[in-house]
């Protein structure tokens, strides 16, 4: 069975660009999360998305945004990118967020804004 | 209230030797503790788990102790070896309904010397 797969693996942006991140979940995983990962912050949850719908958000601003297609792949969008926002970007899978515990996570896109 | 805490920010230890992470909480509704290792250039990957009805959980050299009334859990890796450097997170589940929120700590850096 085919892990978590994130495309690009590494991404190099401007300031004031906009950049779109993709996942394909395990096969059979419905829920989809992303998170951040910087440096001394861990871990921060950005959005899960279950059935094409959002089902939590973390305290992120509006330029972070993501969404999930009917066969469960998920992308999410940065818009005016910030030098604050390189980070690995990871995403994570699971069958199904209410009853699920296990959460599989791609290696994550690497993105950095110069 | 939904914090976890996590310490050591980073640990050395020899080959053969024994590590120890912990991890404290505060909120008695977390009802299920992962940890999670990561290595670099790899997204985390569920180590081992346990829920709050037990003391102690032990996979292999991995062990996890939990503290239900000091409201601590712990890693303890035996017989350390170097390819067990990574990075190491806890985290707890709360679950509310049918939606789960996952709280990380912020990792401890594990570098085994051989």
């Amino acid at each position: 069975k085919a892990g978590v797969t994130q495309t690009p693996r590494y991404l190099i942006k401007t300031r004031g660009q906009q950049v779109t991140l993709s996942c394909s979940p395990i096969s059979g995983h419905r829920s989809v999360s992303w998170y951040q990962q910087t440096p001394g912050q861990g871990l921060q949850f950005l959005f899960e998305y279950f059935s094409e719908t959002q089902r939590n958000k973390g305290n992120f601003p509006g330029r972070f945004s993501g969404r999930q297609f009917s066969n469960s792949r998920s992308e999410m969008n940065v818009s005016t990118l910030e030098l604050g926002d390189s980070a690995l970007y990871l995403c994570a899978s699971s069958l199904d967020p209410g009853t699920s515990e296990k959460l599989f996570f791609g290696s994550g896109t690497q993105l950095s804004v110069l | 209230q939904q914090q976890v805490k996590q310490s050591p920010q980073s640990l050395i230890v020899q080959k053969g030797g024994i590590s120890i992470i912990n991890c404290a909480y505060e909120n008695t509704a977390f009802d299920y503790f992962p940890w999670y290792q990561q290595f670099p250039g790899k997204g985390p990957a569920l180590l081992i788990a346990i829920r709050p009805d037990v003391s102690e959980k032990k996979e292999g050299r991995f062990t996890i102790s939990f503290n239900k009334s000091a409201k601590q859990f712990s890693l303890h890796i035996m017989d350390s070896q170097p390819g067990d450097s990574a990075t190491y997170f806890c985290a707890a589940t709360l679950n509310a309904g049918n939606n789960r929120k996952l709280i990380w700590g912020l990792g401890t850096s594990l570098a085994v010397n051989p």
